[in-house]
């Protein structure tokens, strides 16, 4: 099992649709988690950390269930700037180094106007 | 521009040749990070440095990888004999050692191997 899993996608949305992206994770000692976002040819850039208790940022909300092992993020009223693949990237710190990522493989969002 | 570089930007080479692949951070920045990414894929950890100190490697780093950060500023990723299956988009990225989850992405390095 890999161990970051997500919506394999593509998602087509029109304008102002609501969006919601999937993702788990295997390694129960995972400590921290973030959003991604890599557009087409580009590097990735971070786009929000999340949170337990779940996280906003504009339209962006991000919720984490560790029981589960599943973090979402959710995109309202999307624009057309949103199209992009998003990435799940979930951190099992190390003796608090807090070094490695582990990117999932990425879910196209492609909104259509 | 201060954000992390990447050169060259695109590499073809031929099977069986070496390469060198060089990675200039964040000046402020202490921790560098090699990662390697496919299509449809999402960016593979392969190692990390901390300073001048490289302080893990994956597995995914045979012995004909090797990376260098001599004097803990730039730093350099060499492929030697290269494979077909070396083709791939090598990224660099760096971050602060209390914000290692926030790492800035260079353009990556764009390898064919023929």
């Amino acid at each position: 099992r890999k161990e970051v899993e997500q919506d394999p996608g593509p998602f087509n949305v029109p304008e102002g649709a609501t969006v919601a992206f999937n993702c788990t994770y295997s390694n129960s000692a995972s400590q921290s988690f973030f959003w991604y976002r890599q557009d087409c040819r580009k590097e990735p850039k971070l786009l929000m950390s999340v949170y337990s208790s779940g996280n906003e940022d504009g339209r962006f909300t991000a919720q984490l269930n560790r029981a589960s092992q599943y973090i979402s993020l959710l995109i309202r009223d999307s624009k057309l700037s949103d199209s992009a693949t998003y990435l799940c990237v979930v951190n099992r710190d190390s003796g608090g180094s807090n070094y490695k990522l582990t990117f999932g493989k990425g879910t196209l969002l492609t909104v259509n106007p | 521009d201060t954000g992390v570089s990447q050169n060259p930007r695109h590499k073809i080479t031929k099977r069986g040749q070496n390469v060198t692949f060089r990675c200039d951070p964040i000046s402020e920045h202490n921790r560098l990070y090699w990662y390697r990414q496919t299509l449809g894929q999402g960016p593979e950890f392969l190692t990390y440095f901390q300073n001048e100190a490289q302080l893990e490697k994956s597995r995914l780093l045979s012995d004909r990888f090797s990376a260098e950060r001599p004097k803990g500023s730039f730093s350099t990723l060499e492929i030697q004999r290269t494979e077909q299956g070396d083709s791939a988009m090598y990224l660099c990225a760096s971050s602060l050692i209390d914000r290692a989850y926030e790492q800035y992405f260079g353009p990556g390095t764009r390898l064919t191997v023929t």
